[in-house]
């Protein structure tokens, strides 16, 4: 069970390229997350898609999109960098329990847009 | 929508002495309240949660207190150990909306 897996690790682009981060899950899992961490900011909600097949914004969506592609795969796409978009990405997933909900998240993706 | 505020942004102490984050949140619709660990180049990982029908939970070393009245809940790690050190966030949120929000985070260190 490799769980919550991302790529890249690190990225550095420019003002104005695009990319897709990519997120992976094995652990049948319905819902899934992208989150941006800052200094000082903890972690935003970007997008998350609660089923395979939807997606939803979450508190910072401007300048991203998102593809779920099937029930493991979750992808982030940046369009048009901005150095505003310079942080570290997370991908999660979440069990969702009788009790207890638990987000699973991915090792991160340092973006640095110049 | 839901705001959490944490307390302190860092805090340092002494091995073995305990350590109390808090937290608080502004919905009262929130009824689920977990605590993350992150260590420095990983994600944040779950070490205990909270429901708002439970006044308290423990889990060995850690404890977490929720005051539904007051809205703010707390993280309480006795018998601190330098492998306690890492940034801990807590969040807010309610089952089945699929949002939580988080705590801008503490950074603890727990010195030898």
């Amino acid at each position: 069970n490799a769980g919550v897996t991302q790529t890249p690790k690190f990225q550095v682009l420019k003002t104005g390229q695009s990319m897709t981060l990519q997120c992976a899950q094995d652990m049948n899992h319905n819902s899934m997350y992208w989150y941006r961490q800052d200094p000082g900011m903890g972690l935003r909600l970007i997008y998350y898609s609660a089923s395979e097949g939807t997606t939803d914004k979450g508190e910072v969506p401007n300048g991203y999109n998102v593809s779920r592609l099937n029930k493991r795969e979750f992808s982030l796409r940046l369009e048009s960098a901005a150095p505003s978009q310079t942080s570290v990405y997370f991908c999660a997933s979440i069990r969702r329990g009788v009790v207890t909900d638990t987000q699973y998240f991915g090792p991160g993706t340092r973006l640095t847009v110049l | 929508g839901e705001n959490v505020e944490q307390h302190p942004s860092t805090l340092s102490v002494q091995e073995g002495d305990s350590a109390v984050i808090k937290c608080t949140y502004s919905d009262s619709a929130s009824n689920y309240f977990p605590w993350y660990k992150q260590e420095l180049g990983k994600g944040p990982q779950l070490i205990i949660d909270i429901r708002s029908n439970v006044g308290e939970k423990k889990d060995q070393r850690i404890a977490v207190t929720l005051n539904k009245t007051a809205k703010h809940f707390s993280l309480h790690i006795t018998e601190t150990q330098p492998e306690d050190s890492a940034v801990y966030f807590c969040a807010g949120g309610t089952s089945g909306t699929y949002k939580y929000i988080f705590g801008t985070g503490t950074r603890l260190k727990v010195l030898a």
